[in-house]
């Protein structure tokens, strides 16, 4: 595996349901990123890790619960979403969290519908 | 706060001709800009990063402009393919985080 993976590739959920979206980087980096693209919107940054370390949270309601165990996995927990939820969720790292100064990689995305 | 705008949102041209998209920005203070590919149901590819000393930055068939003074960005594609076809955003580097454009949506014809 090289790059950064996402997994599932795919998901369709209920309001009710409890739901994780995995990421994983496979170029040493330490900094990993959470962001959300919905249709006719430009790519909103959610959440930042630096080695482990939440830095950033872009106002993000409290139903997208983000967990990074170590600096090479980062998951998003889902819960009680709503169908506006619906969207394209990106993963992404870089090397150092300065990520505005540097090159991002991104993962494939989850494609994401809340019914 | 920053604002990305990018035109036109939506641009089709046939096989072989020279195109140029715009981004232009609102806030000056920025350490970079980068130009990414996305192609359907697929994740970002960085295709050239401009620092902010710097004017303009080429990879092959693609060349980027950067003048902060003015606000703006233009990505040159020369002699474009098929393969070329998918959606370009722009992002402005900052202090922070990225800030992204919409992006232009580009269909290259056979």
């Amino acid at each position: 595996e090289t790059g950064v993976t996402q997994t599932p590739r795919h998901l369709v959920m209920g309001m009710t349901n409890k739901k994780s979206l995995k990421c994983e980087q496979h170029l040493g980096h330490n900094a990993m990123y959470w962001y959300k693209q919905s249709a006719k919107k430009p790519l909103e940054l959610m959440f930042v890790y630096n080695f482990k370390e939440q830095t950033e949270n872009n106002s993000v309601p409290s139903r997208f619960s983000p967990e990074c165990p170590n600096s090479s996995h980062l998951f998003l927990h889902l819960h009680t979403l709503q169908p506006e939820d619906s969207a394209l969720y990106l993963c992404a790292s870089s090397q150092w969290a300065s990520g505005s100064q540097e090159t991002q990689y991104f993962g494939p995305g989850t494609r994401l519908l809340v019914l | 706060k920053q604002e990305v705008t990018q035109i036109p949102a939506a641009l089709s041209v046939p096989e072989g001709e020279n195109l140029v998209l715009n981004c232009s920005f609102t806030d000056s203070a920025i350490y970079n800009l980068q130009w990414f590919r996305q192609d359907p149901g697929k994740g970002l590819t960085s295709l050239l990063l401009i620092q902010s000393s710097q004017r303009e930055q080429t990879s092959g068939r693609l060349n980027a402009s950067l003048d902060k003074s003015s606000g703006r960005s233009t990505l040159y594609i020369a002699a474009s393919q098929p393969g070329d076809s998918a959606t370009y955003l722009c992002a402005l580097g900052g202090s922070e985080k990225l800030v992204f454009g919409k992006g232009t949506k580009l269909t290259v014809n056979p």
